[in-house]
């Protein structure tokens, strides 16, 4: 158990539909990473917050944002969801920067229909 | 930006044979090379790393060796066991804007260990 927690684990919706993913780091981490991993793209890296800030920005489509709260949970929200938005949804935290040891969550299996 | 290439894509061994996995990075800059393990069902899980300073390390039956030069990096696992059974991806990341370090990964090997 890596310490990270997601919500839900299991999510199946309709196209056109909007979603919310949970993220709670480990305790004392104020770095959090959403991924998201697929058969043909693998693990890409979507957007990383630190601190309730928004730190680094990977290939994230406009349709999809995140927010980071006072408490240091993570949402990510998944809009017009699209057939080809299924997949893994992954959260990952670490300590502070620059440490690079990052602490992946059980993950988000995530079906659009 | 970074391109991370991991080789094989799967790899079936016998109980006790040694397994080793291959990843190539781009990009000179990344100083940072985790793997991480994921089994069925779970989120991948950090099992060793190494930094740009170091070319060897080593943790029980895992090691991971670095070559700057020629910018690869390799995973070796000895005595494989049924439990090593998994999908196994390296990756390299280095610092970018803002202090982040931010890794790209290697595809995945899928490592069948039968007993």
């Amino acid at each position: 158990d890596s310490g990270v927690t997601q919500t839900p684990k299991h999510l199946i919706t309709a196209t056109g539909q909007r979603v919310t993913l949970r993220c709670s780091p480990r305790s004392g981490d104020l770095s959090v990473y959403w991924y998201q991993q697929s058969l043909d793209q693998g693990l890409q890296f979507l957007i990383q917050y630190y601190n309730g800030e928004e730190r680094a920005k990977g290939n994230i489509l406009e349709r999809f944002s995140a927010q980071q709260f006072p408490d240091l949970h993570s949402e990510l929200n998944l809009s017009s969801l699209e057939l080809g938005d299924s997949a893994l949804y992954f959260c990952a935290s670490s300590v502070a920067l620059p440490n690079n040891e990052q602490f992946f969550g059980p993950g988000t299996r995530l079906t659009v229909l | 930006g970074e391109n991370v290439e991991q080789h094989p894509s799967t790899l079936s061994v016998q109980e006790g044979d040694s397994a080793v996995i291959k990843c190539t990075y781009s990009d000179s800059a990344s100083n940072y090379f985790p793997w991480y393990k994921q089994e069925l069902g779970k989120g991948p899980q950090l099992i060793i790393d190494i930094r740009s300073n170091v070319g060897e390390k080593k943790d029980q039956r895992i090691a991971v060796t670095l070559n700057k030069t020629a910018k690869h990096f390799s995973l070796h696992i000895t005595e494989t066991q049924p439990e090593d059974s998994a999908v196994y991806f390296c990756a390299a990341s280095g610092p970018k804007t803002g202090g982040s370090y931010i890794p790209t990964f290697g595809r995945g090997t899928s490592l069948i260990v039968h007993p």
